[in-house]
């Protein structure tokens, strides 16, 4: 049980924004929100992480909702290269625990 | 820093051979983590361990074997390799639980 939600898959066009929704809606006050990627034929890699409020660094933003019950991964220009399953992750007790995560497709 | 450092990178066993992958990380970390992922599929988490001296099971946790005797070190066992096994095995760790994962790059490994 991952306890969270994600759509199986997006498209995107290139250059265009994308939003990829989570829902987490049992998620505990000091839980933080990841969000990490693989690209194909690699292993996961970190994207960004936040507790309450919203988080920029420099592959994505991730804009976290009031009530801490979901959140938006934001990448402001998709390109070729970001296609890639993106996991949504809260820790789970003592573990991590990811689940089948969304599958990004952009077009060029 | 080196990372976190798997090995070895590809492995191929027979039915009922055991073998042990190791994983390495040298920023010391206490959170570490094993997972699998088969083809198409995402990762599952096999065992971790929060701390040297202390594991525990993930969700997958059956037909491997782990421990953390130093910080730095956590191998993964398979005790008798079977078919089901066939799969990408990832390491990673982190300062601690809940915090940034960094991972290994993975060994892939078929069961014949």
């Amino acid at each position: 049980d991952a306890k969270t939600t994600q759509p199986n898959s997006m498209e995107s066009n290139e250059e265009e924004p994308v939003h990829l929704p989570c829902n987490h809606s049992t998620i505990s006050g000091t839980d933080y929100i990841h969000w990490y990627r693989q690209l194909p034929s690699q292993g996961p890699e970190y994207v960004i992480h936040g507790l309450t409020s919203n988080v920029n660094n420099r592959m994505a933003s991730l804009a976290i909702a009031e009530d801490r019950k979901s959140s938006t991964l934001i990448l402001h220009r998709a390109t070729l290269r970001d296609a890639a399953v993106y996991y949504c992750i809260r820790p789970n007790n003592n573990d991590m625990r990811f689940g089948a995560g969304t599958r990004l497709t952009v077009k060029p | 820093n080196a990372g976190v450092t798997q090995t070895p990178k590809f492995q191929v066993l027979k039915t009922g051979q055991s073998m042990t992958l190791q994983c390495a990380q040298d920023m010391n970390h206490e959170y570490m983590s094993w997972y699998r992922q088969d083809p198409g599929m995402g990762l599952r988490l096999i065992h971790y361990s929060v701390g040297a001296g202390i594991t525990d099971q993930g969700e997958v946790p059956n037909g491997y074997n782990v421990s953390r005797s130093t910080t730095e070190d956590f191998p993964l066992r398979l005790l008798s390799a079977a078919p089901s096994q066939t799969s990408v095995y990832f390491c990673a760790s982190s300062d601690r639980v809940g915090e940034k994962l960094f991972f290994g790059s993975g060994t892939q490994l078929s069961v014949l």
